[in-house]
Formats: C-alpha cells, structure tokens, sequence
C-alpha cells in the first residue's frame, strides 16, 4: 500500500515554455501533498506543501507565481513550472500523507531538463 | 531554525553491519525517519520512530534513539550490495506533517 504515482517521469521543454508535473495517490486519499525539488547529490527542498481544496503553503524564498500548485482532490496535485529557465531544471519529487499524517510516502520523481 | 546533519559517506564490505547516524537540533521533534533514496528515484521510507521510544526493529533494521544527546541512527545487518544507496534522515516536529531532511549518506556496499 501507500503508492505514490508521478507523471512524466522526465520532460525536456523548450525555455519559455510551462511544464506540468501530476502527483498521485495511487491506494489511498491524501490530504496533504508536499512538492520537493532535489539538485544533484544534495539533499531535498521542500518548496510548497498542499492541503486539498486549500491554497497551497509556499516555503520562504520558492515563487508561487512560478510554480503553480493545485490540488484539486484527494489523489491528485499538479505541479506547473511556469516559463521555465533552464536554471529550473531539476528533479522534483511529491510526497503525500493521509490519515495517519505522520507517515510520508514519495513519487518516483521528475527529471525536468530546460533547454 | 531546525537542522539535521548526516556524515556524507560510508563503505562496508557485504555480510558486514552498517551503521548510519544522524544528529538533530529541534528539542520538540516528535517523529523521526530514515528514507533510501536509490539514483533517479524517489524516496522510500524505511522506518520511523516515535520520540518517546528508544529501540525500533524491522527485520535487518535497528533504530536507536538517544533524545538527550538529540542522535539517531539506522543499524542494518547483513548488509548487501543492494543496499548501496542514499540514507535519508529527516524529522518532523510540526503538525502540519513537514520534515526537515539531513545531506544524506551515500553507502556503498563492496562485495
């Protein structure tokens, strides 16, 4: 149990252009989504987390009109890279709890390279 | 503000025991975790404990706790080469389910 889905796996987008990222709960309702980007061989950044039907909670410093959160239902979140620079490019991963909100389960992540 | 530190690197010859360790800062955490992170992919939970336990065992996997010293470390036995991977600690102390992860510690398991 406590499968977390994310498509695409990895996307390669021309500069200027958005990208969106889907986040699913595969086995179970989410109530809370958490979205992560990771630079290589360093450790996870969490960049916003999303309650549904809630606007999403942007950590300092992460641009929400850049990144555009929606969780729209229980096993779904979406990720949009707006205009995106290649500074963008970079593995995010999306975690997801439920009831038992202390247990957090990850996607496999999303490889985004920006050209 | 909340910090984890993990050592970056640890190798260990297969059959033999790993030893993982991590430090933390925040007094008020209340859930502590070790995730494995293999390349490219996501991360995959391994195990947690509450902050009022000391020992958690899962098969080749030992958790201990020390709350006082605020130190936390991952015991796996039997090491095999497919544990070759980033360890992941990370603690959470807020009710809003947000952790707080350290560098991670890359294992390599030599046959």
């Amino acid at each position: 149990g406590a499968v977390v889905s994310q498509h695409p796996s990895w996307v390669i987008c021309k500069s200027g252009t958005s990208v969106k990222i889907e986040c699913r709960s595969l086995d179970f309702q989410a109530t809370t989504m958490f979205w992560y980007r990771q630079f290589p061989k360093q450790s996870l950044m969490l960049m916003a987390t999303s309650n549904e039907g809630s606007k999403a909670t942007y950590e300092q410093g992460v641009e929400k009109d850049k990144f555009l959160i929606n969780h729209a239902s229980l096993t779904l979140s979406t990720l949009t890279v707006t205009s995106a620079h290649p500074e963008d490019s970079s593995f995010y991963i999306c975690s997801a709890s439920g009831a038992r909100n202390y247990e957090q389960y990850f996607g496999p992540g999303t490889r985004l390279t920006v050209t | 503000g909340e910090d984890v530190e993990q050592s970056l690197f640890l190798s260990v010859r297969e059959g033999d025991s790993s030893v993982i360790n991590c430090t933390y800062t925040d007094s008020s955490s209340t859930y502590l975790y070790w995730y494995k992170q293999e390349p490219g992919a996501g991360l995959q939970l391994l195990t947690y404990i509450f902050s009022n336990m000391d020992m958690k065992q899962d098969q080749r996997l030992t958790v201990l706790l020390n709350k006082k010293d605020k130190h936390l470390s991952l015991r796996i036995a039997d090491t095999q080469t497919g544990d070759s991977a980033i360890y992941f600690c990370a603690e959470s102390s807020s009710n809003t389910g947000k952790l707080i992860f350290g560098q991670g510690t890359t294992l390599q398991v030599k046959p």
